[in-house]
């Protein structure tokens, strides 16, 4: 079975600077989607950002950007010029390209503070 | 284009009682599912299906009952309220992978057992 960790419980940035999100993984498979929810406080479910594993590249939106390491199975999200509504819960998650459905494996989250 | 709707948003239950939380989409989307979120806890699965008339279990799925009797709708049952069912309940849904891989959260139910 697949499982995601996110060893940061709570994590702090100053409005403006850069911020980055730990997130581990473990998987026997080769072909599988990551993804980064943002969930705020109405406990929303937002897609923040999403890579394929098959893509060497690394994706970005905006300001959102992941490192992606496959062989250490690693996916780390990085937030630049933060902003006071960045402040959320973030998660998170897999789902294997071989399951149907949309099943999500998520890890525990991380707290995200924003400070002014 | 309303999206996953879920109802209702809010429910307080007495242990014992039965309930059913509703989930309709109309994105015409093949694929639905149900999660629970617990506090400082990810979202976990707990029934999902790929169409109509095809349900399966998810990682916790005891004390619940699904059914698709519609591409739009997944309600989900709770049989025999418990207070260790007190949680935020997620419904999402996904087209088919042509169409990429983006997941619909509803805006979720919380429903407390007491």
């Amino acid at each position: 079975a697949q499982t995601v960790t996110q060893s940061q419980p709570e994590m702090s940035v100053q409005e403006a600077e850069t911020v980055t999100l730990s997130c581990t993984y473990d998987t026997s498979e080769s072909d599988y989607y990551l993804f980064w929810y943002k969930q705020p406080p109405s406990r929303q479910m937002i897609l923040v950002i999403r890579q394929e594993a098959y893509k060497q590249q690394n994706a970005t939106e905006n300001r959102f950007s992941v490192n992606f390491q496959k062989a250490a199975k690693s996916f780390s999200l990085k937030i630049s010029d933060s902003q006071l509504g960045d402040a959320a819960m973030y998660f998170c998650a897999y789902r294997s390209a071989r399951t149907s459905g949309s099943r999500l494996t998520f890890g525990e989250g991380t707290q995200l503070t924003v400070n002014p | 284009n309303a999206g996953v709707t879920q109802t209702p948003k809010f429910q307080v239950l007495k242990t014992g009682q039965s309930m059913t939380l509703q989930c309709a989409q109309d994105m015409n989307h093949e694929y639905m599912s149900w999660y629970r979120q617990d506090p400082g806890m990810g979202l976990r699965l707990i029934h999902y299906s790929v169409g109509a008339g095809i349900t399966d279990q998810g990682e916790v799925p005891n004390g619940y009952n699904v059914s698709r009797s519609t591409t739009e709708d997944f309600p989900l049952r709770l049989l025999s309220a418990a207070p260790s069912q007190t949680s935020v309940y997620f419904c999402a849904s996904r087209h088919t992978p042509s169409s990429g891989n983006t997941i619909y959260f509803g805006e979720g139910s919380w429903l407390t057992v007491v």
